[in-house]
Protein backbone atom coordinates (compact mmCIF):
# COMPACT_ATOMS: atom_id res chain seq x y z
CA UNK A 1 0.00 0.00 0.00
CA UNK A 2 1.06 3.26 -1.07
CA UNK A 3 2.05 5.98 2.01
CA UNK A 4 3.16 9.78 2.74
CA UNK A 5 5.27 10.36 6.05
CA UNK A 6 5.29 14.05 7.30
CA UNK A 7 8.21 13.17 9.74
CA UNK A 8 7.46 16.34 12.08
CA UNK A 9 4.38 17.81 13.42
CA UNK A 10 5.37 21.24 13.51
CA UNK A 11 8.28 23.36 12.11
CA UNK A 12 9.22 26.40 13.82
CA UNK A 13 11.30 29.21 11.67
CA UNK A 14 12.17 32.52 12.19
CA UNK A 15 10.89 35.26 9.35
CA UNK A 16 13.43 35.99 6.74
CA UNK A 17 15.04 32.56 7.29
CA UNK A 18 14.53 29.54 4.62
CA UNK A 19 12.00 26.90 5.57
CA UNK A 20 11.95 23.47 4.46
CA UNK A 21 8.46 21.06 5.14
CA UNK A 22 9.52 17.07 5.12
CA UNK A 23 8.18 14.78 2.78
CA UNK A 24 8.70 11.06 2.10
CA UNK A 25 6.70 8.47 0.04
CA UNK A 26 5.95 5.07 -1.10
CA UNK A 27 4.25 3.81 -3.65
CA UNK A 28 4.26 1.45 -6.85
CA UNK A 29 5.75 2.64 -10.49
CA UNK A 30 6.13 6.90 -10.91
CA UNK A 31 4.38 8.87 -8.50
CA UNK A 32 2.24 12.09 -9.11
CA UNK A 33 3.46 14.38 -5.97
CA UNK A 34 1.16 17.39 -4.69
CA UNK A 35 1.60 20.01 -1.87
CA UNK A 36 -1.28 21.53 -0.42
CA UNK A 37 -1.50 24.52 2.17
CA UNK A 38 -4.46 24.65 4.32
CA UNK A 39 -5.23 28.19 6.62
CA UNK A 40 -7.27 28.52 9.39
CA UNK A 41 -10.88 27.88 8.82
CA UNK A 42 -10.27 26.99 5.03
CA UNK A 43 -9.79 24.18 2.89
CA UNK A 44 -6.79 23.30 1.45
CA UNK A 45 -5.11 24.85 -1.67
CA UNK A 46 -3.12 23.50 -4.50
CA UNK A 47 1.06 24.94 -3.89
CA UNK A 48 2.50 22.80 -6.52
CA UNK A 49 3.02 19.46 -8.09
CA UNK A 50 5.46 17.31 -9.63
CA UNK A 51 4.64 15.24 -12.08
CA UNK A 52 7.96 14.00 -14.62
CA UNK A 53 10.84 16.52 -15.76
CA UNK A 54 12.77 18.31 -13.67
CA UNK A 55 13.06 17.70 -10.54
CA UNK A 56 12.54 21.14 -9.12
CA UNK A 57 9.16 21.99 -8.85
CA UNK A 58 8.26 25.70 -8.50
CA UNK A 59 5.00 26.78 -7.24
CA UNK A 60 2.41 29.31 -5.76
CA UNK A 61 3.78 32.42 -3.14
CA UNK A 62 7.39 31.82 -3.83
CA UNK A 63 7.03 27.81 -2.62
CA UNK A 64 9.49 25.12 -4.82
CA UNK A 65 9.73 21.25 -3.64
CA UNK A 66 12.33 18.92 -4.88
CA UNK A 67 11.70 15.52 -6.10
CA UNK A 68 14.53 13.01 -4.80
CA UNK A 69 13.60 9.52 -6.82
CA UNK A 70 16.15 7.72 -4.54
CA UNK A 71 15.07 9.32 -1.71
CA UNK A 72 11.53 9.22 -2.44
CA UNK A 73 11.13 12.63 -0.99
CA UNK A 74 9.56 15.13 -2.07
CA UNK A 75 10.39 18.59 0.62
CA UNK A 76 8.76 21.67 0.49
CA UNK A 77 11.17 24.86 0.70
CA UNK A 78 10.88 28.37 0.47
CA UNK A 79 14.24 30.64 0.43
CA UNK A 80 12.80 33.61 2.81
CA UNK A 81 9.51 32.45 5.29
CA UNK A 82 6.92 35.16 6.13
CA UNK A 83 4.79 35.26 9.05
CA UNK A 84 1.70 34.55 6.23
CA UNK A 85 3.01 31.28 5.49
CA UNK A 86 2.25 29.84 9.18
CA UNK A 87 -0.39 27.12 7.98
CA UNK A 88 -1.02 23.75 8.31
CA UNK A 89 0.68 21.90 5.21
CA UNK A 90 0.22 18.25 3.41
CA UNK A 91 1.94 16.91 1.11
CA UNK A 92 0.16 14.01 -0.97
CA UNK A 93 1.05 11.20 -3.23
CA UNK A 94 -0.90 9.35 -6.25
CA UNK A 95 -0.12 6.55 -7.67
CA UNK A 96 -1.16 2.93 -8.90
CA UNK A 97 -2.29 0.34 -6.10
CA UNK A 98 -2.11 -3.38 -6.57
CA UNK A 99 -5.55 -3.39 -7.72
CA UNK A 100 -4.47 -1.39 -10.82
CA UNK A 101 -6.70 1.74 -9.69
CA UNK A 102 -5.02 4.87 -8.69
CA UNK A 103 -5.39 6.20 -5.18
CA UNK A 104 -4.80 9.38 -3.79
CA UNK A 105 -2.98 9.31 -0.22
CA UNK A 106 -2.24 12.37 2.13
CA UNK A 107 0.15 12.87 4.65
CA UNK A 108 -0.94 13.73 8.08
CA UNK A 109 0.15 17.60 7.73
CA UNK A 110 2.81 19.84 9.41
CA UNK A 111 1.87 23.49 11.04
CA UNK A 112 4.63 25.70 10.09
CA UNK A 113 5.15 28.39 12.22
CA UNK A 114 7.00 31.73 11.08
CA UNK A 115 7.95 33.79 14.17
CA UNK A 116 8.35 37.71 13.51
CA UNK B 1 -15.46 32.80 -9.40
CA UNK B 2 -14.38 28.94 -9.64
CA UNK B 3 -15.34 27.23 -5.97
CA UNK B 4 -16.27 24.48 -4.36
CA UNK B 5 -19.57 25.45 -1.91
CA UNK B 6 -20.65 23.12 1.08
CA UNK B 7 -23.11 23.61 2.87
CA UNK B 8 -23.84 24.04 6.06
CA UNK B 9 -20.39 25.12 7.48
CA UNK B 10 -21.31 24.05 10.92
CA UNK B 11 -24.11 21.74 12.01
CA UNK B 12 -24.43 20.15 15.72
CA UNK B 13 -27.02 17.34 15.68
CA UNK B 14 -27.49 13.67 17.69
CA UNK B 15 -26.68 10.10 17.17
CA UNK B 16 -29.43 8.71 14.48
CA UNK B 17 -30.83 11.61 13.16
CA UNK B 18 -30.17 11.36 9.35
CA UNK B 19 -28.11 14.38 7.73
CA UNK B 20 -27.07 15.31 4.38
CA UNK B 21 -24.11 17.89 3.76
CA UNK B 22 -24.28 19.27 0.43
CA UNK B 23 -21.31 19.99 -2.73
CA UNK B 24 -21.70 21.73 -5.38
CA UNK B 25 -18.73 23.15 -7.67
CA UNK B 26 -18.83 25.35 -10.71
CA UNK B 27 -15.62 23.79 -12.82
CA UNK B 28 -17.97 21.64 -15.13
CA UNK B 29 -15.66 19.34 -12.80
CA UNK B 30 -15.39 15.61 -13.51
CA UNK B 31 -13.92 14.17 -10.64
CA UNK B 32 -15.52 15.03 -6.90
CA UNK B 33 -14.73 13.83 -3.67
CA UNK B 34 -15.28 13.46 0.34
CA UNK B 35 -12.70 13.81 2.51
CA UNK B 36 -12.87 13.64 6.62
CA UNK B 37 -9.70 15.54 8.26
CA UNK B 38 -9.18 14.30 11.85
CA UNK B 39 -5.97 15.19 14.12
CA UNK B 40 -2.98 13.61 13.82
CA UNK B 41 -4.84 11.35 10.92
CA UNK B 42 -4.47 14.12 7.76
CA UNK B 43 -7.20 13.32 4.96
CA UNK B 44 -8.77 10.40 4.34
CA UNK B 45 -11.13 9.71 1.30
CA UNK B 46 -14.66 8.70 2.50
CA UNK B 47 -16.27 8.13 -1.22
CA UNK B 48 -15.46 9.39 -4.78
CA UNK B 49 -16.86 9.68 -7.65
CA UNK B 50 -15.27 9.72 -11.72
CA UNK B 51 -18.42 11.32 -12.93
CA UNK B 52 -22.12 10.99 -13.24
CA UNK B 53 -23.69 8.36 -11.61
CA UNK B 54 -20.03 6.79 -11.28
CA UNK B 55 -18.89 6.58 -7.20
CA UNK B 56 -16.47 4.65 -5.06
CA UNK B 57 -15.49 3.61 -2.15
CA UNK B 58 -12.56 5.70 -0.28
CA UNK B 59 -10.71 4.38 2.66
CA UNK B 60 -13.04 5.41 5.18
CA UNK B 61 -16.68 4.60 3.49
CA UNK B 62 -18.18 3.21 6.32
CA UNK B 63 -21.80 5.22 7.62
CA UNK B 64 -21.88 7.20 4.39
CA UNK B 65 -23.64 7.80 1.06
CA UNK B 66 -23.02 9.53 -1.93
CA UNK B 67 -24.62 10.34 -5.09
CA UNK B 68 -24.18 11.79 -8.03
CA UNK B 69 -27.03 12.36 -10.35
CA UNK B 70 -25.61 15.67 -11.90
CA UNK B 71 -22.14 17.20 -12.57
CA UNK B 72 -22.02 19.63 -10.28
CA UNK B 73 -23.53 18.46 -6.52
CA UNK B 74 -22.20 15.50 -4.69
CA UNK B 75 -23.83 15.40 -1.53
CA UNK B 76 -22.67 13.37 1.49
CA UNK B 77 -25.27 11.93 3.41
CA UNK B 78 -24.92 10.22 6.73
CA UNK B 79 -28.32 8.11 7.32
CA UNK B 80 -27.87 7.36 11.11
CA UNK B 81 -24.50 9.79 12.60
CA UNK B 82 -22.62 8.35 15.75
CA UNK B 83 -20.38 10.09 17.70
CA UNK B 84 -17.19 8.83 16.22
CA UNK B 85 -18.44 10.84 12.66
CA UNK B 86 -17.44 14.05 14.39
CA UNK B 87 -15.01 15.37 12.20
CA UNK B 88 -13.98 18.36 9.66
CA UNK B 89 -15.02 17.47 6.13
CA UNK B 90 -14.02 18.15 3.05
CA UNK B 91 -15.59 17.99 -0.89
CA UNK B 92 -12.91 18.49 -3.27
CA UNK B 93 -13.34 18.40 -7.61
CA UNK B 94 -10.99 18.22 -10.17
CA UNK B 95 -11.01 17.43 -13.84
CA UNK B 96 -10.30 14.21 -14.44
CA UNK B 97 -8.66 12.77 -17.73
CA UNK B 98 -9.16 9.17 -15.77
CA UNK B 99 -8.20 7.50 -13.09
CA UNK B 100 -4.60 8.18 -14.00
CA UNK B 101 -5.43 12.34 -13.71
CA UNK B 102 -2.15 14.41 -12.29
CA UNK B 103 -4.73 17.67 -11.85
CA UNK B 104 -4.90 19.17 -8.32
CA UNK B 105 -8.11 19.47 -6.52
CA UNK B 106 -10.02 21.76 -5.99
CA UNK B 107 -11.53 22.39 -2.06
CA UNK B 108 -14.31 23.85 -0.64
CA UNK B 109 -14.12 25.52 2.78
CA UNK B 110 -15.03 22.14 5.12
CA UNK B 111 -17.74 21.68 7.13
CA UNK B 112 -17.53 20.75 10.96
CA UNK B 113 -19.92 18.13 12.27
CA UNK B 114 -20.69 17.68 15.81
CA UNK B 115 -22.58 14.37 16.38
CA UNK B 116 -23.84 14.22 20.05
Amino acid sequence: AQSVAQPEDQVNVAEGNPLTVKCTYSVSGNPYLFWYVQYPNRGLQFLLKYITGDNLVKGSYGFEAEFNKSQTSFHLKKPSALVSDSALYFCAVKGKSGAGSYQLTFGKGTKLSVIP
Amino acid sequence: EAQVTQNPRYLITVTGKKLTVTCSQNMNHEYMSWYRQDPGLGLRQIYYSMNVEVTDKGDVPEGYKVSRKEKRNFPLILESPSPNQTSLYFCASSLSTGQGSNQPQHFGDGTRLSIL
